[in-house]
This record gives C-alpha cells, structure tokens and sequence, in this order.
C-alpha cells in the first residue's frame, strides 16, 4: 500500500525558506509511471498546485511561485522534497505531497500524503 | 489564482441527485485536458473520485459519475447520502503560462 508522508518544520519566520520532505514508501520514486506533487490548501480556502518532478529530475512548477520554489529528488531515501523560499504570511497553508499518474492528457493525484501545516509568522 | 470555477455550494436532500459544474476555458479544459474529481473532509487530505472525466478508481461507489463537454465538466451524485456531505475539486491542466495544473475553486456539498 503506497504511503506519503510529509514533514518539515510548522512554524517558518517572513522572509526565510520553508522546506519540507515528502518520504514514499510502497512505490519507487524512480518509478517511471508517476510523478511526484506538492499541493497546498490555505486554511478555509482551496487546493493550489505547486511543483511536480519526474525520476528523470524534470521540474514543472506554478507560474505563481516558480521564482521562489524548488522540487527536488533524493533517490537514495526513497524522498522527493521542496524549498519555498521569501516566504510571506500568504504561504501558509497545509502542503501536501501527492503522486500524479496520467492516464489521459492530464495527470490526476492518486495517492496523497496526511498534509502538514506551515505557518508563517515571526 | 483557480482558473476553474465551480459553483460555491450545492445542496440536496438524501436520496436527490446534485451535480456540480467545473467551467474552465479554450486552454485548459476546452482544449481537451481531462477533468478529475476529489473528494475532502474537513482537515483530511483529498481523495481522487473520478479520474479521466469519467472513471471510477477501485472503491468509488457507482453513485458518483463524470462527464465532460466544450469548457465544462459536471460532477452528479445519485442517490445522495450524509456521508457524501464535503468538499469536492475539479482539476485540469491550462496551456497558457507555460502550463499548470490547475484546481477548482471549490464546492461544499450540504446534505439536507
């Protein structure tokens, strides 16, 4: 059974980098079938997609954030992760990661992880 | 910054049939993305629904179906149940802007 769990810090300062780790257990994330998500929710508000990468190290990233973000893969540990960096009290939110499979021309989020939420404040 | 919109609320009584509409445009779902479906509980993460417009994963029961046609996509229950009282999120892909993924604005689903 795939599982994903995220975890990072909960409380990040303005201006600072939030960073957090998504670890999958189940599947390989060099698995060439699926991609690997981060999907955040502002409390009381909705979903917001923010980077994807696939096993090869290809990155696709929300044009809202793609200045401030990286995605990034660590193979060795079976982890995808990102870095949001400048961040404002607006970046707080529950993050997600998700695995996204495309059976069709766009690619759905099968598997999701609990979610962590991320506050910024000083 | 959703580029799909879906009517905020919709509520039935048990047993009614709801739908809720997704609208997107000529770049995302009118140029022929597909449209998925999520289902969310408060302080839960979201669960895939409906895949591919009209696919069920393993466990979706049949009472909930996908369409989708031009710019839109329509989410029904049948037959509703209080169980089915959430949240539910269309999502696509848009072409414009180097492209995203994008999601629905949203729609709370009442069961009266």
């Amino acid at each position: 059974q795939l599982q994903l769990q995220e975890s990072g810090p909960g409380l990040v300062k303005p201006s600072e980098t939030l960073s957090l780790s998504c670890d999958v257990s189940g599947d390989s994330i060099g698995n060439s079938d699926h991609y690997w998500s981060w999907v955040r929710q502002p409390p009381g508000k909705g979903l917001e997609w923010l980077a994807t990468i696939y096993y090869t190290g290809s990155t696709y990233y929300n044009p809202s954030v793609e200045t401030r973000v990286i995605i990034s893969l660590e193979s060795s540990k079976n982890q995808f992760s990102l870095n949001l960096s400048s961040v404002t009290a607006a970046d707080t939110a529950v993050y997600y990661c998700a695995r996204q499979r495309y059976t069709s021309s766009s690619g759905e989020f099968d598997y999701w992880g609990q979610g962590i939420l991320v506050t910024v404040s000083s | 910054q959703s580029v799909l919109t879906q009517p905020p609320s919709v509520s039935g009584a048990p047993g009614q049939r709801v739908t809720i509409s997704c609208t997107g445009s000529s770049s995302s779902i009118g140029a022929g993305y597909d449209v998925h479906w999520y289902q969310q509980f408060p302080g839960t993460a979201p669960k895939l629904l409906i895949y591919a417009n009209k696919n069920r994963p393993s466990g979706v029961p049949d009472r909930f179906s996908g369409s989708k046609s031009g710019t839109s996509a329509s989410l029904a229950i049948t037959g509703l149940q209080a169980e089915d009282e959430a949240y539910y999120y269309c999502q696509s892909y848009d072409s414009r802007l180097s492209g995203s993924d994008v999601f629905g604005t949203g729609t709370k689903v009442t069961v009266l």
